[in-house]
């Protein structure tokens, strides 16, 4: 599985778009990229997850640069319970995740 | 989204004894399971694969023999973790997938060794 790389941490302000870059530049043709978010002591909750083309769910956005090898996530108006450490993950759908460190995002009132 | 049970939720128990966490797939048929740890600020880490019906296959570095894992059908999993110890204390987190679909993660459990 190709290896990603997330800013540490990041700040946002409530009501606002948060966009979470990740980088991912060893990506193989046929693996997805996955987007979980881990609130403290809970397990990891799945968010979303593209191939090549931009993708957006009932909770957020995933824009796939042309060349594959970094997306955003969009958290289009973050709350106060978007607070948690997102994991951006480069797999093929039937291979295993393995987890970075992920970015801590805060969202601030 | 596909839910994922894992019981207990946390557990506390002495050196030397064994600890069954069960993982359930709730509402669809898990071709295959993965427990993965987590210390303390730190990311998840995966520990071993397990397809129902099959021996898991474990990640380097993990004792087969210490974690015991069993997928004896499509909607359960459990993971033994056999004469544990406190470096054992940890966060443990299953997931479940079907066949090309993405994974969905338990909510963890939280085992303390004393």
């Amino acid at each position: 599985d190709a290896k990603t790389t997330q800013p540490p941490s990041m700040d946002c302000a409530e009501g606002r778009a948060a966009n979470l870059p990740c980088n991912h530049s060893t990506i193989s043709g046929n693996e997805y990229v996955y987007w979980y978010r881990q609130i403290h002591s809970q397990g990891p909750q799945y968010i979303i997850h593209g191939l090549k083309n931009n993708e957006t769910n009932e909770m957020a956005s995933l824009i796939i640069t042309e060349d594959r090898k970094s997306s955003t996530l969009i958290l289009p108006h973050a709350t106060l319970r978007d607070t948690a450490v997102y994991y951006c993950i480069a797999a093929n759908t039937g291979n295993q995740f393995y987890f970075g460190t992920g970015t801590s995002l805060t969202v601030i009132p | 989204g596909a839910v994922v049970s894992q019981h207990p939720s946390w557990v506390i128990c002495k050196s030397g004894t064994s600890v069954k966490i069960e993982c359930r797939s709730l509402d669809f048929q898990a071709t295959t399971m993965f427990w993965y740890r987590q210390f303390p600020k730190q990311s998840l880490m995966l520990m071993a694969t397990s397809n129902e019906g099959s021996k898991a296959t474990y990640e380097q570095g993990v004792e087969k023999d210490k974690f015991l894992i069993n997928h004896a059908s499509l909607t359960l999993s459990t993971l033994t973790v056999t004469s544990a110890h406190p470096e054992d204390s940890s966060f443990y987190i299953c997931s479940a997938r079907n066949l090309g679909e993405t994974q969905y993660f338990g909510p963890g459990t939280r085992l303390l060794v004393l």
